[in-house]
């Protein structure tokens, strides 16, 4: 099956501060969606996106698909963007998480 | 709120006790996925179902079983529960596409 890393695995970042998180997957996909788990538990729809660019105010992301990696970018961090951010893909069905980057904001 | 709603939102219960978690989709969506989440295996996808029928499977174990019903609310069963069953279920739904949307998840502790 496809093999998908995030990197980089945790992330502490000052309030204010831009990052960048990747998704690289080891083989074509149909589909990716980015996640954001909370401190809750709750795993939020950041974006889907196959290829392409999207943004939504503060968060925007890349899907380069012929060169299988996408790139997550939050710009002027919150400290309620903490938590860990997930990339899936999907794989005949079945869906292939990474295992996430814990983004650590602090005040 | 994502529109997919599963019950109960915790579960406590013995090694060897069966248990059922309860998902419904979000209106119009065909598609009900499972996941496990625990803390070394990180979010493991179980099984899919569209309109009823299984579509995907992964790595469920075989004491673990799951259906669709016609109202498209899906079950997932879990017998025989060991200690490493203790997890964070997840059910997700879609439509067409494969934009998956989350409930908030069951979470089961097997003492």
């Amino acid at each position: 099956g496809i093999q998908v890393e995030q990197s980089p695995p945790d992330l502490i970042l000052q309030e204010g501060a831009n990052s960048t998180l990747r998704c690289n997957f080891s083989d074509s996909v149909n589909n990716l969606q980015w996640f954001h788990q909370n401190p809750w538990g709750q795993l939020i729809n950041l974006f889907y996106i196959p290829s392409g660019t999207k943004q939504n105010g503060r968060l925007s992301a890349t899907t380069v698909a012929t060169e299988r990696y996408s790139l997550l970018y939050i710009s002027s961090s919150q400290t309620t963007d903490s938590g860990v951010y997930f990339c899936a893909v999907d794989d005949a069905g079945k869906s292939t998480f990474g295992d996430g980057t814990t983004l650590t904001v602090k005040p | 709120d994502s529109g997919v709603t599963q019950t109960p939102k915790h579960l406590i219960t013995a090694t060897g006790q069966r248990v059922t978690l309860r998902c419904s989709p979000r209106s119009g969506d065909l598609s009900v996925y499972w996941y496990q989440q625990s803390l070394d295996q990180g979010l493991q996808f179980l099984i899919q179902y569209y309109n009823g029928e299984e579509r995907a499977k992964g790595n469920i174990l075989e004491r673990f079983s799951a259906q669709q019903f016609p109202d498209l609310h899906s079950e997932l069963n879990l017998s025989s529960l060991e200690l490493g069953d203790s997890a964070l279920y997840f059910c997700a739904s879609s439509g067409l596409g494969f934009e998956q949307f989350f409930g908030p998840g069951t979470r089961l502790t097997v003492l």
